[in-house]
């Protein structure tokens, strides 16, 4: 079963504009992590956040975490078409190591 | 420092067969996991290894196995082989710190089609 569920499930930008995705979980994390796979390739580590971290940052990709209502979002900012990919959320079990539950992603296309 | 790698990267089986998917995680890595794409289902976690020992298993039938040598490397090992079980196959490694998740690299993926 999926714990985390992306919004919306596929989004159509011009270059340039910026690009926000949501993620709602289920249950308690200890932390947060987006991943980016483009077409049917592996996925690529974007960021992780912890459950006690609010806000995180790295280059255009701005990632919020709300644990009160277990819901984050990931913001791309200035949007480029090299960023037309899928992106997924991915929540752990607490105290269950490394055993990610993957929501079913945004596919996020940029228009040059 | 070389990333994760898989091999085969693609592999067509015929139902019934058994397939050996490999994994090379990232130097000192010590955590592997297995995770299967499908349209369906998703992304879905199928076990994770720590040092030669199995410490999760998702909800998979027992025609799903795997395991993990002293050097990190892992197999996972899929018997009597079902056309559902097409799907991009997926590696990650992690160094493990503590009891908190670790940031996970995945690997290509390797591609089954049963046919």
């Amino acid at each position: 079963s999926q714990q985390g569920e992306e919004d919306p499930q596929a989004l159509s930008i011009q270059e340039g504009e910026n690009a926000t995705m949501n993620c709602s979980y289920k249950t308690s994390i200890n932390n947060l992590q987006w991943y980016r796979q483009n077409s049917g390739r592996g996925l690529v580590h974007l960021i992780l956040i912890r459950s006690n971290e609010r806000e995180k940052h790295s280059g255009r990709l701005r990632v919020t975490l709300d644990t009160s209502k277990k819901s984050s979002s990931l913001l791309i900012t200035a949007s480029r078409a090299a960023d037309t990919a899928s992106y997924f959320c991915a929540t752990d079990v607490n105290n269950a190591g490394n055993m990610l539950t993957f929501g079913g992603g945004t596919r996020l296309m940029v228009k040059p | 420092k070389a990333g994760v790698t898989q091999t085969p990267r693609y592999l067509i089986k015929t139902r019934g067969q058994q397939v050996t998917l490999s994994c090379s995680p990232i130097s000192g890595h010590r955590s592997v996991s297995w995770y299967q794409q499908t349209p369906g289902q998703g992304l879905q976690f199928l076990f994770e290894y720590f040092s030669e020992t199995q410490r999760n298993k998702g909800n998979f039938p027992g025609r799903f196995s795997g395991r993990q040598f002293s050097n990190s490397r892992s197999e996972m090992n899929v018997s009597t082989l079902e056309l559902g079980d097409s799907a991009l196959y997926l590696c990650a490694s992690s160094w493990l710190t503590g009891a908190l998740t670790d940031t996970q690299y995945f690997g290509p993926g390797t591609r089954l089609t049963v046919l």
